[in-house]
């Protein structure tokens, strides 16, 4: 059974400049998040998207947006990128997702990432 | 808000020690809490997840166990091994956010 896959794996962008990131999750797997890793901040939450909709976002601009697919399979964009912005960006997929106490699920899988450098 | 603290941020044990880390969490209205590994450079491997209604999860050299009401979760490894070394995380779900609620990690270095 395939993982999380996200493209691509690295990329080396200029201030200003915007950027989309791709994730195909587990196959079966309707909830996707994005996460956003940083050495000072660690791993922080962006958003989740369930059949289509976002579902819930995290505390970032609205430079950061995101979209998902009828196959699941999500994106992400930032755009105006700034140096701050450098990251390893990390999709995780899960069955139903993290917020539904009464199937006792919401096991994240993660990706490999992608790594994002601003200059 | 929710805060998740991991004890201690590095350890160095020799191979062949039992070791245990530590994750607290200042809100107990958590939907789960799941244990990761991150090796450099890497993605996160899911480890272990406990729901908010279980006490503990075992897999293999691996025991976590979850006390809500404390605020506490520890991740015991057995019987230590060089491969063991990486990051590890605690994650939850819940407690007012949305979506997972990393700590920092501790860092593992196990000497062979």
């Amino acid at each position: 059974k395939a993982g999380v896959t996200q493209t691509p794996r690295y990329l080396i962008k200029t201030r200003g400049q915007q950027v989309t990131l791709s994730c195909s999750p587990i196959s079966g797997h309707r909830s996707v998040s994005w996460y956003q890793q940083t050495p000072g901040q660690g791993l922080q939450f962006l958003f989740e998207y369930f059949s289509e909709t976002q579902r819930n976002k995290g505390n970032f601009p609205g430079r950061f947006s995101g979209r998902q697919f009828s196959n699941s399979r999500s994106e992400m964009n930032v755009s105006t990128l700034e140096l701050g912005d450098s990251a390893l960006y990390l999709c995780a997929s899960s069955f139903l997702g993290q917020r539904d106490p009464k199937r006792n699920t919401g096991e994240l899988f993660f990706g490999e990432g992608s790594r994002l450098t601003v200059l | 808000k929710q805060e998740v603290t991991q004890i201690p941020a590095a350890l160095s044990v020799p191979e062949g020690e039992n070791l245990v880390l530590n994750c607290s969490f200042t809100d107990s209205a958590i939907y789960n809490l799941q244990w990761f590994r991150q090796d450099p450079g890497k993605g996160l491997t899911s480890l272990l997840l406990i729901q908010s209604s279980q006490r503990e999860q075992t897999s293999g050299r691996l025991n976590a166990s979850l006390d809500k009401s404390s605020g506490r979760s520890t991740l015991y490894i057995a019987a230590s091994q060089p491969g063991d070394s990486a990051t590890y995380l605690c994650a939850v779900a819940g407690g007012g956010a949305d979506g997972l609620t990393f700590g920092k990690g501790t860092h593992l270095i196990i000497q062979p």
